[in-house]
């Protein structure tokens, strides 16, 4: 089955600088990767995601892009606030929908001011 | 409100005692899965559904059973539970078709095998 794995696992940034997290998983027919964000004791919440048609896709201050060659794909989160302090998941799917998501184990994003 | 509902928040039991995570979502899904989430482990896929009365097996179905007898309603079963399910479990829904394939989750049950 699919495997995803997630870097760093814990991050700190000061508050307006960028943060990058990256993600590779092995099946190449995967073809569908959300990003989750989970603020603490909270549930996952969708923040941005993209399809293997697709290299980019941004949305405000949230960026996503896709590497098919090499089967990764990172969140680029550009002028951090502290409010972006959560743990954020990626996860990929066989399936083009959220029916079967592999995870990723986490990263944890503390933005200090 | 559209929302994915699950019941109890928190739950303590022992051993083998059977119990059921209920889950409820009132946005017409077709799709519905169940997640338990452990520190550093993520999520990990427990049970999915893709319609009434069709289920499948995700990535850690051990010990687990589901049903899908409507299609609002995607229960839980842990027939005999042990210390090694405690955790934090996620339900989830999504559409089957459309661009928005968003999963939307439910607020977490925190169980507790003593």
């Amino acid at each position: 089955g699919e495997n995803v794995e997630q870097h760093p696992s814990t991050l700190s940034v000061q508050e307006g600088d960028s943060a990058v997290i990256k993600c590779t998983y092995s099946d190449s027919a995967s073809n569908y990767f959300p990003w989750y964000k989970q603020e603490l004791g909270k549930r996952p919440q969708l923040i941005i995601d993209i399809r293997s048609n697709v290299g980019e896709k941004k949305d405000q201050r949230i960026a996503v892009t896709l590497n098919k060659t090499a089967k990764h794909f990172s969140l680029h989160i550009t002028e951090t606030q502290p409010e972006d302090s959560a743990v954020y998941f990626c996860a990929a799917s066989l399936t083009g929908t959220a029916s079967k998501l592999t995870f990723g184990t986490g990263t944890r994003l503390q933005v200090t001011l | 409100e559209a929302q994915v509902t699950q019941n109890p928040r928190y739950l303590i039991t022992v051993t083998g005692k059977k119990l059921t995570v209920t889950c409820s979502q009132n946005m017409n899904h077709e799709y519905m899965s169940w997640y338990r989430q452990d520190p550093g482990l993520g999520l990990r896929q427990i049970y999915y559904s893709m319609n009434v009365e069709v289920t499948d097996k995700g990535d850690v179905p051990e010990g687990y059973k589901v049903s899908r007898k409507e299609k609002r309603n995607f229960p839980l079963i842990l027939e005999s539970p042990s210390p090694n399910q405690t955790s934090l479990y996620f339900c989830a829904s999504s559409l089957k078709h459309g661009l928005n394939t968003e999963a939307f989750f439910g607020q977490g049950t925190r169980l507790t095998v003593v």
